[in-house]
């Protein structure tokens, strides 16, 4: 079984500032590492991953995640918040092998102050 | 695009009936899930299907069930309808899935108000 932890349930940030949004997990088995985004009104979507090699993953609208796994954090972190960033961040853990559940975290709501 | 659809954004139902949230997609994807989105408690496995005809409960399985008779189409049924279950649901897909390495796709969701 894993677990995920998102400590801060909400994190207020001034516009073009930078931003970390933290995540740790729980797991007796390997795992794949995941950061989603629900902006209001919508589903989630999926902003990054970890699967394997690089332990430093981005996202194409300049999120990025580091796995630590010494740490079993996945931290999501950008240098500058624009105000389209303003949502909730999901991370999420799924184990490498058999079917895919996928557990996730409380959530983190970004919001972004002009 | 992947797309998946869900029947209705809102819903008001009374206690005791019997609710379908139907679910689709467009993707040929094998996995489908249910899952609830409540405040402070994240979004909680409902039950997941990775087959037509094939089910596997989740993590707060009680008082629903679900149908997978057709590839494209996942339905969630609440038996009989509690306050409790006022909530967001979310219905996703994933292609393969073996491994977890697949992208799961989100519906816009639907949210269920018991009175």
């Amino acid at each position: 079984a894993q677990s995920v932890t998102q400590l801060d349930s909400q994190v207020p940030v001034f516009e073009e500032a930078p931003v970390e949004l933290r995540c740790n997990y729980s797991s007796s088995v390997s795992v794949y590492l995941f950061w989603y985004v629900q902006y209001p009104n919508q589903g989630l979507q999926l902003l990054l991953k970890y699967l394997s090699g690089s332990t430093l993953v981005e996202s194409i609208n300049g999120f990025e995640a580091e796995f630590n796994k010494s740490q079993t954090s996945f931290h999501l972190r950008k240098p500058s918040v624009h105000i389209s960033d303003t949502a909730e961040y999901f991370c999420a853990v799924s184990p490498t092998g058999g079917y895919q559940k996928v557990t996730f975290g409380t959530g983190t709501k970004l919001q972004v102050i002009p | 695009d992947v797309k998946v659809t869900q029947s209705s954004r809102y819903l008001v139902k009374r206690t005791g009936e019997k609710v379908f949230l139907e679910c689709v997609q467009d993707m040929d994807h094998e996995n489908m899930f249910w899952y609830r989105q409540d405040p402070g408690l994240g979004l909680r496995l409902i039950y997941f299907s990775y087959d037509v005809k094939m089910k596997e409960k989740g993590d707060i399985p009680e008082g629903y069930s679900v149908s997978r008779e057709k590839k494209e189409r996942f339905s969630l049924i609440l038996e009989s309808a509690s306050t409790n279950q006022t909530s967001m649901y979310l219905c996703a897909s994933s292609f393969s899935g073996r491994g977890g390495t697949d992208t799961q796709y989100f519906g816009p969701g639907t949210r269920l108000t018991v009175l």
